[in-house]
């Protein structure tokens, strides 16, 4: 069974642009969380997916937005990149709510 | 954003000896806690789980407490071996409606052949 996997795997982008990143979750899985990884604030949750709707969401601004589509496939947007949004941007995926989650690689984004 | 602690403690062991990692949890109302481990360039990899209604679970060479009236957890890791050298986290997940998963800090684990 194929693993989590995440595009782009690295990207380089301006202050002031937008990003989109994407996700594929493990075959079956349904739930879909993202968090993001740097040295200073380890991992910190960003949203939780479940049936294409958001379920819970973490302490972040509104410039950090997600969705889910109907094969549970997902994508977060940052708009208006700031440099302190360069981290490692995880997804992780689970069978149901609540259980086991199984990370991707990260995408990992440096904001110049 | 939220997180558990910055400080990223390292724990340094010699092969074949046990391995003890501690993590404090911040929520009382979670009911799911689980250990990851994640290598350098990868995304963190599950090593085992348990839920509040439990305070003990085995694994193959891993053992998870729990202990809820301190908000306390810990891995151990028997036999320790080269591989197992990677950063293992904890983290709490409390349904909410949605699952919110926060992970603490993460330990460093040194494994000296």
């Amino acid at each position: 069974k194929a693993g989590v996997t995440q595009t782009p795997r690295y990207l380089i982008k301006t202050r002031g642009q937008q990003v989109t990143l994407s996700c594929s979750p493990i075959s079956g899985h349904r739930s879909v969380s993202w968090y993001q990884q740097t040295p200073g604030q380890g991992l910190q949750f960003l949203f939780e997916y479940f049936s294409e709707t958001q379920r819970n969401k973490g302490n972040f601004p509104g410039r950090f937005s997600g969705r889910q589509f109907s094969n549970s496939r997902s994508e977060m947007n940052v708009s208006t990149l700031e440099l302190g949004d360069s981290a490692l941007y995880l997804c992780a995926s689970s069978r149901l709510q609540g259980t086991e989650q199984y990370f991707g690689p990260g995408t990992r984004l440096t904001v110049t | 954003g939220e997180s558990v602690g910055l400080h990223l403690p390292t724990l340094s062991v010699q092969e074949g000896d046990n391995s003890i990692i501690n993590c404090a949890y911040s929520n009382s109302a979670s009911d799911y806690f689980i250990w990851y481990k994640q290598e350098s360039g990868k995304g963190p990899q599950f090593i085992i789980d348990i839920r509040s209604n439990m305070d003990k679970r085995q694994g193959q060479r891993v053992t998870v407490l729990l202990n809820k009236t301190v908000k306390h957890l810990s891995l151990q890791i028997a036999a320790t071996q080269p591989g197992d050298s990677a950063v293992y986290f904890c983290a709490e997940t409390e349904n909410t409606g949605g699952f919110k998963t926060i992970f603490g800090a993460g330990t460093r684990l040194f494994v000296k052949a």
